[in-house]
């Protein structure tokens, strides 16, 4: 069956980079149409998209974040990463990875989720 | 960038039909996904590709879309149907980004 995790720091400083991985298993990011988005949600908030990485090596990110996300993939370990930079209290959020399905079939399975304060 | 409206809240008798709307410029164009989430749990896929179905999701749970709104409807609504609920698109313009609504609380009376 398909499972994804996320895990990374708890806590993290202002202006310090985050990195989060998520480890799947139940497909392959080497095939054809599969991809793995990240999401994130503010305490009480909606969701938000932030990046997704596609089998054939395609990244696109939120516009509103681009300049300080970077996702790359490990296909050797069924991981994917995703580093944030310059850290803000504002990002105090449970960041989700999700198997994407790409435009017609969205994101059909999500992480549990990880917690990130950020704060001094 | 694209722009998904959702009303904030819904809410509904047991036993009665929920709709839940989302808007966009032209969405009836576009594929528009529903998720569930309930409290401290992972949003769940309810429907995709504006109608169709996950394995497990029961037949109450419905959609549609045309022209600028899609409605996610959930007939015969039961207590376990209370959640915050989310419409998503990917927005095939410039941003080449997933984005989603603003979420929808629905209450079970």
């Amino acid at each position: 069956q398909v499972t994804l995790r996320e895990s990374g720091p708890a806590l993290v400083k202002p202006t310090q980079t985050l990195t989060l991985t998520c480890t799947f298993s139940g497909f392959s990011l080497t095939t054809s149409g599969m991809c793995v988005s990240w999401i994130r949600q503010p305490p009480g908030k909606a969701l938000e998209w932030l990046a997704r990485i596609d089998w054939d090596d395609d990244e696109y990110y939120s516009t509103s974040l681009r300049t300080r996300l970077t996702i790359s993939k490990d296909t050797s370990k069924n991981q994917v990463v995703l580093t944030m930079t310059s850290m803000d209290p504002v990002d105090t959020a449970t960041y989700y990875c999700a198997r994407d399905r790409g435009t017609s079939m969205g994101l059909d399975y999500w992480g549990q989720g990880t917690l990130v304060t950020v704060s001094s | 960038s694209y722009v998904l409206t959702q009303p904030p809240s819904v809410s509904v008798a047991p036993g009665k039909t929920a709709s839940i709307t989302c808007g966009g410029n032209d969405i009836g164009t576009k594929s528009v996904h529903w998720y569930q989430q309930k409290p401290g749990q992972a949003p769940l896929l309810v429907i995709y590709y504006d109608s169709d179905r996950p394995s497990g999701i029961p037949e109450r749970f419905s959609g549609s879309n045309s022209e600028n709104t899609a409605t996610l409807t959930i007939s015969r609504v039961e207590a376990g149907d209370e959640a915050d609920y989310y419409c998503q698109l990917w927005d095939s313009g410039s941003d080449l980004s997933w984005v989603f609504g603003g979420g929808t609380k629905l209450t079970v009376l």
